[in-house]
């Protein structure tokens, strides 16, 4: 079935590192793909999606792009901030029956002054 | 910007008690779902409910959970029986348009104790 593998974790990087996050999918056809963020203490917030391949997603300084012939949608960041500490969750969508999210096991990221 | 609004932020209850969690979706919003990540781990997809009925439940979703949408504003999870291994943060969410759009709220961090 369709699936969502994410790189282990903990993360710890410095302020100003150039941040990645690999994600990489299982799936048939060519779905919609989502990084999620959790801030510490909140819920589920989406971060940037990508509808189809070669699409790349922005937002808040975060970039992903649609990598068909790789199956990854790699989330990067050029400069990462300490309020980027968080857990990040790449997710797809099951557009059958449902229409649920599958997601990855996330990645604890934490960002050091 | 509309929110999925949950309550309780946070229950504590004794092994084998009933629990109620509480959800109010996005008000044109006709997909509704619960998801749970136990601590640490991933989040599961336990149930959609569309047009006034369950369309998909996972496995983790047996007898001792129902859904119940009582008066077209909320969308409640009842636990009937806790386990301790019911432990986790529960996340309701609901969408216009399936799994292309879904707004999640805040959670409820169940502690079964």
């Amino acid at each position: 079935g369709d699936s969502v593998t994410q790189m282990e974790g903990p993360v710890t990087l410095s302020e100003e590192a150039f941040l990645t996050i690999n994600c990489t999918y299982t799936a048939t056809g060519y779905p919609s793909l989502f990084w999620y963020v959790q801030y510490p203490g909140e819920g589920l917030q989406l971060l940037l999606k990508a509808t189809k391949a070669d699409d790349k997603g922005s937002n808040k300084g975060f970039e992903a792009t649609y990598r068909k012939e790789t199956t990854s949608f790699h989330l990067e960041k050029g400069s990462a901030q300490v309020s980027d500490s968080a857990v990040y969750f790449c997710a797809l969508p099951i557009l059958q029956g449902a229409q649920k999210l599958v997601f990855g096991q996330g990645t604890r990221l934490t960002i050091n002054p | 910007e509309p929110e999925v609004t949950q309550t309780p932020s946070h229950q504590v209850t004794q092994m084998g008690q009933e629990v109620i969690l509480r959800c109010v979706p996005i008000s044109n919003h006709l997909y509704f779902y619960w998801y749970r990540q136990i601590l640490g781990q991933k989040v599961e997809f336990l149930v959609s409910f569309y047009n006034n009925e369950i369309s998909e439940k996972s496995e983790i979703f047996d007898d001792q959970f129902s859904v119940e949408r009582p008066d077209g504003s909320n969308f409640t999870l009842k636990i009937r029986s806790t386990k301790l291994e019911d432990s986790a943060m529960y996340f309701c969410a609901s969408s216009a348009q399936g799994a292309r759009g879904y707004t999640f709220g805040s959670g409820t961090r169940l502690t079964v104790v």
